[in-house]
């Protein structure tokens, strides 16, 4: 079946613009991520989803940003008045299972985030 | 606080060599570890996962890694490289405290020479 799919693939801005980065998880997954990979990192938590809320946005680094999930399926991480250190690779993983048991993430391809 | 580590940044090893990728980890109790693959334009792959029981855990495509508690580590391992096994690396521990967070290595770069 269809993996995680992330649009669009690549999306360069002007420092101060607004940006949304769309995710669409594997059907039927209840449990969304969002990480940000900085070039020669390892992923960075930022949120999570169970469902439609969002159960942990402990990872977000400011109030610049901001993810939805209004119905539980398809997610839009969104970025205020982007700053130059906001580039990066926005990554998004879904899951099938409640993360308090054994599960396995799986990864879109990314949104290469360039802010100018 | 959770946190893994890779020290090499990089990795050559030649076709049908046996390879290994090192991870460490600092964790307050036990540790849930992982691997991912991610290959260029592509996102992370799952490799395999060390819960609890045997040391030795086997994942996908031959690799296998080796749970040490007594030197904190968990290194990915396979028998022969492959060319195609040329992708970078990102071990990974997921917070005991907080189980929807995952820590991720700064990963390690393969490179499987012919």
């Amino acid at each position: 079946g269809a993996g995680v799919s992330q649009t669009p693939s690549n999306k360069v801005t002007e420092k101060g613009k607004y940006v949304e980065l769309r995710c669409d998880p594997i059907s039927g997954h209840t449990a969304l991520y969002w990480y940000r990979q900085s070039l020669g990192q390892g992923p960075e938590f930022l949120i999570y989803f169970q469902g439609t809320g969002a159960a942990d946005d402990s990872g977000l680094p400011n109030d610049r940003f901001f993810a939805v999930r209004p119905e539980g399926s398809v997610s839009t991480l969104k970025i205020q008045r982007t700053e130059r250190g906001d580039s990066a690779v926005y990554l998004c993983a879904s899951s099938e299972r409640d993360p308090w048991s054994d599960y396995e993430q799986f990864f879109g391809p990314g949104t290469r985030l360039t802010v100018l | 606080a959770q946190s893994v580590a890779q020290p090499e940044d990089q990795v050559n090893v030649a076709e049908g060599n046996p390879l290994t990728v090192k991870c460490t980890y600092s964790v307050s109790g036990n540790p849930y570890l992982f691997w991912y693959v991610q290959y260029p334009n592509r996102g992370l792959q799952f490799l395999l996962k060390y819960i609890t029981g045997d040391n030795l855990v086997k994942g996908s495509y031959g690799f296998e890694a080796e749970f040490n508690k007594s030197q904190t580590s968990f290194h990915l391992k396979k028998p022969s490289a492959l060319v195609s096994d040329s992708a970078l690396y990102f071990c990974a521990v997921r917070d005991v405290d907080n189980f929807n967070k995952f820590y991720f290595g700064s990963g390690t770069k393969l490179n499987v020479k012919p």
